[in-house]
């Protein structure tokens, strides 16, 4: 089976750092993708890491380390419209690529 | 920018009656998905679609869900009879090929049993 953990809510500051992780326990892992989801609307893709090491895009960044079952997602420069919900998935090898999500960070942006 | 849609947004329904929901994919991708958020939890893979099959299931799809692609270009899903339980967000995907790519999400339809 699969299994992910991240936690379920995160505070931070508008201009700040804010850095999101993510543990998963998975056979044959074939990558890991972070998606945000603001309140009733669908996810949109971030970010993908399949080797281990960071993939910097713009104000986000992933990283990686495969050995460790570990991710974490980095928001630089937050701002206000960062605020929404930040779902690790991972997908197996084997599989039809379906994505298995953990349960989400719910991240909120004070000013 | 080619995006999936979804109909309806927004679908009422009492218990036990059928419901189909409907999903245009991205025109040059090759597998889909139906996922499911029920309110407050996380999201949940239902069905892969791929060669006009089903390629894989959880253990949520039963037997009271169906799925196919009748014409091409619509993706449907099928709930023969409708439970509370039912109610939630569903999410269209899809993705071009079998190897790691992000995958494309719908808008979604809120689903809402009575």
């Amino acid at each position: 089976g699969q299994n992910i953990d991240q936690p379920t809510e995160m505070t931070a500051t508008e201009g700040a750092i804010v850095q999101i992780n993510c543990t998963y326990q998975t056979s044959g892992f074939n990558g890991l993708f972070w998606y945000q989801q603001h309140a009733g609307e669908a996810p949109t893709f971030l970010s993908y890491n399949v080797l281990d090491g960071l993939e910097e895009k713009g104000r986000f960044s992933s990283f990686l380390s495969r050995s460790k079952g570990y991710s974490y997602l980095l928001l630089k420069e937050l701002q206000m419209k960062d605020s929404a919900s930040y779902l690790c998935a991972v997908t197996s090898s084997g599989s039809a690529r379906q994505l298995t999500f953990g349960s989400g960070t719910q991240l909120t942006v004070l000013p | 920018e080619p995006e999936v849609t979804q109909t309806p947004s927004h679908q009422v329904t009492q218990m036990g009656q059928e419901v189909i929901l409907r999903c245009v994919p991205i025109s040059n991708h090759l597998y889909f998905y139906w996922y499911r958020q029920i309110l407050g939890q996380k999201v949940e893979f239902l069905v892969s679609f791929y060669n006009n099959e089903i390629s894989e299931k959880s253990e949520i799809f039963d037997d009271q869900f169906s799925v196919e692609r009748p014409d091409g270009s619509n993706f449907t899903l099928k709930i023969r009879s409708t439970k509370l339980e039912d109610s939630a967000m569903y999410f269209c995907a899809s993705i071009p090929s079998r190897a790691p790519h992000e995958q494309f999400f719908g808008p979604g339809t809120r689903l809402t049993v009575l």
